[in-house]
């Protein structure tokens, strides 16, 4: 089936370093939701992106979708301790399924 | 507003024992979804039911099922426990059936299966 893959699996960063996970499909999404997990919770939207090439901004989160709408990242500028957990995100396929990726964890190293 | 509530929140069972979970979503929500979670393997889709009909099914074998009320409430049922069902269970309630709308996740319920 379609699948939406998610890298880096984990990534280790010092805090105030920045931080980076990527979405890619295979075939075109219609739109791209992100979701948080922070450790021994549950997932918590973020946003949601429609437009091809589209860029949201959140404080220190920037989310994009690619022109092709096949791509997606989610980029944490100067991470704070507070980031830490698993970011997942989940494309929208042309059978209007949610796929979701398998998520990036977020580590800060002390 | 309440949010996504979701019991028990722990269980225990042994292989071969059956199990039913409850959900309750967001007041007004009319979809249920549930999802497995593992470690390692993200978010697994189980099924989603939008009023009382199941509208779309994961890749689970028929241990698996669920049943959605008038009220929007959910329940999952696993039987014939497996080891490998030990997993976080996290159900998910929106608005629609719409795959655009977004999910709102319970607390999940722990399944631990000796």
């Amino acid at each position: 089936g379609q699948q939406v893959m998610q890298i880096p699996q984990y990534q280790h960063v010092q805090e105030g370093e920045d931080f980076t996970t990527y979405c890619n499909s295979s075939t075109t999404l219609s739109n791209i939701q992100w979701y948080k997990q922070r450790p021994g919770g549950h997932p918590v939207f973020l946003i949601q992106l429609v437009k091809s090439g589209e860029v949201k901004k959140q404080k220190r989160l920037t989310f994009q979708f690619g022109e092709a709408k096949k791509n997606s990242s989610l980029h944490i500028t100067a991470t704070q301790t507070t980031d830490v957990g698993t970011y997942f995100c989940a494309g929208v396929d042309s059978n209007y399924q949610l796929i979701w990726g398998a998520g990036t964890k977020l580590i800060i190293k002390p | 507003k309440a949010g996504v509530t979701q019991t028990p929140r722990y269980l225990i069972k042994t292989r071969g024992q059956q199990v039913t979970l409850s959900c309750s979503p967001i007041s007004g929500h009319r979809s249920v979804s549930w999802y497995q979670q593992t470690p390692g393997q993200g978010l697994q889709f189980l099924f989603e039911y939008f009023s009382e009909t199941q509208r779309n099914k994961g890749n689970f074998p028929g241990r698996f099922s669920g049943r959605q009320f008038s009220n929007s409430r959910s329940e999952m049922n696993v039987s014939t426990l497996e080891l490998g069902d030990s997993a976080l269970y996290l159900c998910a309630s929106s608005w629609t059936s719409s795959s655009t709308d977004t999910q709102y996740f319970g607390p999940g319920t722990r399944l631990t299966v000796l």
